[in-house]
């Protein structure tokens, strides 16, 4: 059973176009982060997001923490073809601070010029 | 700044051959982590080292043995290769925390024939 599901799986859009992909678990999370990987190279960190509720903006992004802490949404305003990768969400299950993280699947994301 | 630096970058052994992936990160981080990605599976923790002198079993351990050499290295050795052994792996550093974010090295593409 995966602890994080994120959905979609797969998503291509025209550049332009706004799109939403989520992170939904069954588990309460202390924090949430959301990475980007391209190809070749390891994830990157875009945002931690700690407070249920919480909202934080990184230029075109919009990342969102569900009230209950057991979700999250990363938004794209006018994607454009450097967006293009696999965006993947990550899940601190408890306060211990000794607990590795938890990754979704990820949505590979196509923008086309 | 390096960051975290991974070797060898690509890898192909046969069935039964025995190899150790090479981790050095110079963030003088606390915790080190070893997961391997798979097409459509994600991220898997294979081992991790919350800090300099302990390692613990992630959700893949099986196949695989670690060693926290110092504060700054942590390999990964396959004793005795399988074709299933065959994926991307990928070497992180963090400092402790729920809420630090992972820094990851750029991955070893290791194919096992």
């Amino acid at each position: 059973t995966q602890l994080l599901e994120q959905s979609p799986q797969f998503l291509s859009i025209q550049e332009g176009e706004n799109l939403t992909v989520y992170c939904n678990s069954s588990s309460v999370f202390s924090s949430l982060q959301w990475y980007r990987q391209e190809p070749g190279e390891g994830p990157v960190l875009l945002v931690t997001v700690v407070t249920g509720g919480e909202v934080k903006k990184l230029k075109r992004l919009t990342f969102q923490f569900g009230d209950a802490r057991k979700d999250s949404s990363l938004h794209i305003t006018a994607a454009q073809p450097g967006d293009t990768g696999l965006y993947l969400c990550a899940g601190a299950v408890s306060n211990s601070g000794n607990t590795p993280l938890v990754f979704g699947k990820g949505t590979r994301l196509s923008v086309i010029a | 700044n390096a960051g975290v630096t991974q070797t060898p970058k690509f890898q192909v052994l046969k069935t039964g051959q025995s190899m150790t992936l090479q981790c050095a990160q110079d963030m003088n981080h606390n915790s080190m982590y070893w997961y391997r990605q798979d097409p459509g599976m994600g991220l898997r923790l294979i081992y991790y080292s919350a800090s300099e002198g302990t390692t613990d079993k992630g959700e893949v351990p099986n196949g695989y043995n670690v060693s926290r050499l110092n504060k700054r290295e942590f390999s990964l050795r396959l004793e005795s290769a399988a074709p299933s052994q065959t994926s991307v792996y990928f070497c992180a550093s963090s400092e402790i925390g729920d809420n630090s974010p992972l820094h990851f090295g750029n991955g070893t593409r290791l194919t096992v024939t």
